[in-house]
């Protein structure tokens, strides 16, 4: 079954302490994003990655890092959360620009 | 800065009626795609138009681009409860490469039996 699956998707940590939130997809995708929604701001991207080594600055970068080492995998890393990346994240992949988008079960991430 | 508008952001209409989603952008693209999410779920590919006068449909739903005007508008036809969802377009700018993608703040829409 085509999927982009998503680890973990619930997660309550504490300020500073580093996590990571893996993406992977099983569609040979070459495009890949990571996404956060909040209430009242629909969803904003954080980065993309266009190919293996491949990635690139969204609107909301800042306090995140990303790496593209596989082409399945587009791990987000926070290495010092703060309470203000409490928010709900989906990671998207699609097989080039123009083409449709298949989005994660999204991870619920609360920062205390 | 590119601004991706839509309205309404909510939309409560009955069953068997015919509404309209705008979708606004401010820059120039060629590409913009609509996606709905059901509540507490992730999002779903409705459609993807890539080219002036670009029309899709899909069941109740159809989706247009006007990129001289820059707007796109989703339109339900005899609308069911079953179409109740948050719909999202997104925009494509067109001088940048890979998947830079703007999203609007979404329309809710309750379709009322």
């Amino acid at each position: 079954e085509a999927q982009v699956t998503q680890n973990p998707r619930y997660l309550i940590t504490v300020t500073g302490k580093k996590l990571t939130v893996t993406c992977s997809q099983n569609m040979n995708h070459e495009y890949m994003s990571w996404y956060r929604q909040d209430p009242g701001l629909g969803l904003r991207q954080i980065y993309y990655s266009m190919n293996v080594e491949v990635t690139d600055k969204g609107d909301v970068p800042e306090g995140y890092k990303v790496s593209r080492k596989e082409k399945r995998n587009f791990p987000l890393i926070l290495e010092s959360p703060s309470p203000n990346q409490t928010s709900l994240y989906f990671c998207a992949s699609s097989f080039s620009t123009g083409f449709e988008q298949y989005f994660g079960p999204g991870t619920r991430l609360t920062v205390t | 800065e590119l601004k991706v508008e839509q309205n309404p952001l909510f939309l409560s209409m009955q069953e068997g009626k015919n509404y309209t989603i705008y979708c606004n952008y401010s820059t120039t693209s060629d590409r913009l795609y609509w996606y709905r999410q059901d509540p507490g779920k992730s999002l779903e590919s409705l459609f993807v138009l890539l080219s002036n006068g670009a029309v899709k449909q899909e069941g109740r739903l159809m989706a247009s681009l006007d990129t001289k005007a820059r707007l796109s508008t989703l339109h339900i036809t005899a609308a069911v409860h079953d179409l109740s969802a948050t719909y999202f377009c997104a925009v494509q700018p067109q001088e940048t490469s890979g998947s830079r993608l703007t999203f609007g703040e979404g329309t809710q829409l309750t379709v009322n039996p």
